[in-house]
């Protein structure tokens, strides 16, 4: 299976911060088909994951643009330019490139 | 607009079976796959495996080949989880999510205990 190394584990930022989470894969992620089909996902405590990036570096529906995505092969990052409050909880890539789909182990973002 | 809407919590004695539903509205329910995620309390988010819905095939993840099973009524628009000879370490959250999983469900809480 495709392992999926998230860093940090825990990120601690204050308000109008900017940060990166890094994700790493076992495997390179490209596709026969030419995508790479690696997400990013934000859970709020008490909350369904949010999908906020979609084929590394795609901006879902109605995420802010303060959230951004780049990558390729198997290093993959996630920034976030200008933390908000409601920025704040557990991160997760996945992909889905290769059967069975796999997650990361979660990055929780905190306030410092 | 679309929503996926899950069956409430459950709680259960090891050994017993369930059945959670996962209703689908706001699209042709038969034009996207829909998967399955398991979250124990207080850990990451687990891939179970997803279902076609236009066939009915599903695809399971090792860990949930044994147990498990997807199945769908198409007629309603709803997905289904069922878990088999429930085990203590079957207590977690169960998601179901639309391809490509920009839809979730709310998450269905299932506590098994004796």
């Amino acid at each position: 299976d495709v392992v999926l190394t998230q860093t940090p584990s825990i990120l601690s930022a204050t308000i109008g911060q900017s940060v990166s989470i890094s994700c790493r894969s076992s495997q390179s992620l490209l596709d026969s088909d030419g995508n790479t089909y690696l997400y990013w996902f934000l859970q709020r405590p008490g909350q369904s994951p949010q999908r906020l990036i979609y084929l590394v570096s795609n901006l879902g529906s109605g995420v802010p643009n303060r959230f951004s995505g780049s990558g390729s092969g198997t290093d993959f990052t996630l920034k976030i330019s200008g933390v908000e409050a409601e920025d704040l909880g557990v991160y997760y890539c996945m992909q889905a490139t290769h059967a069975p789909y796999t997650f990361g182990a979660g990055t929780k973002l905190e306030l410092k | 607009q679309i929503q996926l809407v899950q069956s409430g919590p459950e709680l259960k004695k090891p050994g017993e079976s369930l059945k959670i539903s996962c209703k689908a509205s706001g699209y042709t329910f038969t034009d996207y796959a829909m998967q399955w995620v398991k979250q124990a309390p207080g850990k990451g988010l687990q891939y179970m495996g997803w279902i076609n819905t236009q066939t009915g095939k599903p695809t399971y993840a090792d860990d949930f080949k044994e147990r498990f099973v997807f199945s769908l009524e198409t007629s309603a628009s709803t997905a289904y989880l069922q878990i088999n000879n429930l085990k203590n370490e079957d207590t977690a959250t169960y998601f179901c999510a639309r391809v490509p999983l920009a839809y979730w469900g709310q998450g269905t809480l299932v506590t098994v205990s004796s």
